[in-house]
């Protein structure tokens, strides 16, 4: 089975900290994703990656960066946490079509902004 | 742009009633088509997915979904609701370019 893991369940953090989110998986994908999910706002991409080094910016980039610098870790940082960053982030792994088709997710972290 | 538009966001059945949540999209090439289900403070999990062939597709716990495109639709179905299957239901689609789109969701909830 693919494995998508979030390093954190439940993180609560300060305005103005730095906070680093972590998220691997063990299928050897190529793409990652990180998605920001709100209540009544579905999922939104800030950032996805289709190999090693290499990121695009999604729908909602700012306040956000995300490195990868190895093929089965992505992360997610926040370079100066906020409130209205206060939500559930969803990490996501898929291969190129061919294989698999289908975005395989990590459980969750639900991030607490004070 | 792509887009994934799923008609209202919140849906109750009884239990044992049809279950039916509607998901529209826009392409303008065939796409790749899931439904994915969320149960509370977890991540994603796939139901079913539409790629090529067959355009009535069979998922986990009874779900299936047709795919219309002279509709562009990709409806979830299950013909008897259990107690277990409220949850946040997601549409998405995924481009050539290898990006998923989410619909923002429908909540079902099972009515005893």
């Amino acid at each position: 089975d693919v494995k998508v893991t979030q390093s954190s369940r439940y993180l609560v953090k300060r305005t103005g900290e730095k906070v680093f989110l972590e998220c691997v998986q063990d299928m050897d994908h190529e793409n990652m994703f990180w998605y920001r999910q709100d209540p009544g706002l579905g999922l939104r991409l800030i950032y996805f990656s289709y190999d090693v080094k290499m990121k695009e910016k999604g729908d909602i980039p700012e306040g956000y960066s995300v490195s990868r610098e190895k093929k089965e870790r992505f992360s997610l940082i926040l370079e100066s946490a906020s409130t209205n960053q206060t939500s559930m982030y969803l990490c996501a792994s898929s291969s190129h079509p061919g294989r698999n088709t289908e975005a395989f997710f990590g459980q969750g972290t639900r991030l607490t902004v004070v | 742009a792509q887009s994934v538009t799923q008609l209202g966001s919140h849906v109750s059945v009884s239990e044992g009633a049809l279950v039916l949540l509607r998901c529209n999209y826009s392409s303008s090439v065939p796409p790749y088509l899931f439904w994915y289900v969320q149960y509370p403070n977890q991540g994603l999990q796939l139901l079913l997915k539409y790629t090529t062939g067959a355009t009535l597709v069979k998922g986990i716990n009874g779900f299936e979904a047709e795919f219309k495109k002279s509709e562009t639709s990709f409806h979830l179905t299950k013909p008897s609701a259990h107690m277990s299957d409220a949850a946040e239901y997601f549409c998405a689609v995924r481009t050539p370019g290898n990006q998923f789109y989410f619909g923002t969701g429908t909540s079902l909830t099972v009515i005893p």
